[in-house]
């Protein structure tokens, strides 16, 4: 099956700084990568995804590019703030939005002011 | 509703109880999906349901979990014999074919004692 994993487990950046994350996954007939964003007592909320028939998509200021070759998708904020600070999923489909993600371990991003 | 409500937000057992958790998508989604997440972890599939069938029940983890969506709409899992392993955020998701996106309730923070 399926696995996605994500590295670091933590990020800090300075207010106005650009963040990255990046995600592996290790089965190449995935075809779609959400990320989501998590805040505390929340559930998990779409902030951007892609798909495996293009390399970017960006939306303000969060992008995200995927490597098919590398089998590695990655999340851009650019011009951080610190409502951006919370928890950060990616996560792999081999069918599609409308089947099961699998998720990696997520990413704690904090904004310092 | 305006987006996924699940009920209790928390619920509090006894090891060898048997616990209901009960989901509401938003209405007119067709896919509806449950979710185990457990502390530090990202979301891992349990089951996937396409109106009122089960399309993957691969992520169920053993025979006391079980989960039915009678009507094509609300969604109950139901764990027998609950386990302290079996503490966790218990999240559901639901989804239409148009709008190709998994939007995700708050959450039952079910606790094992």
């Amino acid at each position: 099956g399926e696995n996605v994993e994500q590295h670091p487990s933590t990020l800090s950046v300075q207010e106005g700084d650009s963040a990255v994350i990046k995600c592996t996954y290790s089965d190449s007939a995935s075809n779609y990568f959400p990320w989501y964003k998590q805040e505390l007592g929340k559930g998990p909320q779409l902030i951007i995804d892609i798909r495996s028939n293009v390399g970017e998509k960006k939306d303000q200021r969060i992008a995200v590019t995927l490597n098919k070759t590398a089998k590695h998708f990655s999340l851009h904020i650019t011009e951080t703030q610190p409502e951006d600070s919370a928890v950060y999923f990616c996560a792999a489909s081999s069918y599609g939005a409308n089947s099961k993600l699998t998720f990696g371990k997520g990413i704690t991003l904090s904004v310092r002011p | 509703g305006a987006g996924v409500s699940q009920t209790p937000s928390n619920k509090v057992t006894e090891k060898g109880k048997y616990v209901e958790l009960r989901c509401d998508p938003i209405s007119g989604h067709t896919a509806l999906y449950w979710y185990r997440q457990s502390l530090g972890q990202g979301p891992e599939f349990l089951i996937y349901f396409q109106g009122t069938g089960a399309a993957d029940d691969s992520g169920l983890p053993n025979d006391r979990f079980f989960a039915v969506r009678p009507e094509g709409s609300v969604s109950t899992l139901k764990i027998q014999r609950t386990e302290r392993g079996d503490s966790a955020v218990y999240l559901c998701a639901s989804s239409s074919t148009y709008l190709d996106e998994q939007f995700f309730g708050p959450g039952t923070r079910l606790t094992v004692l």
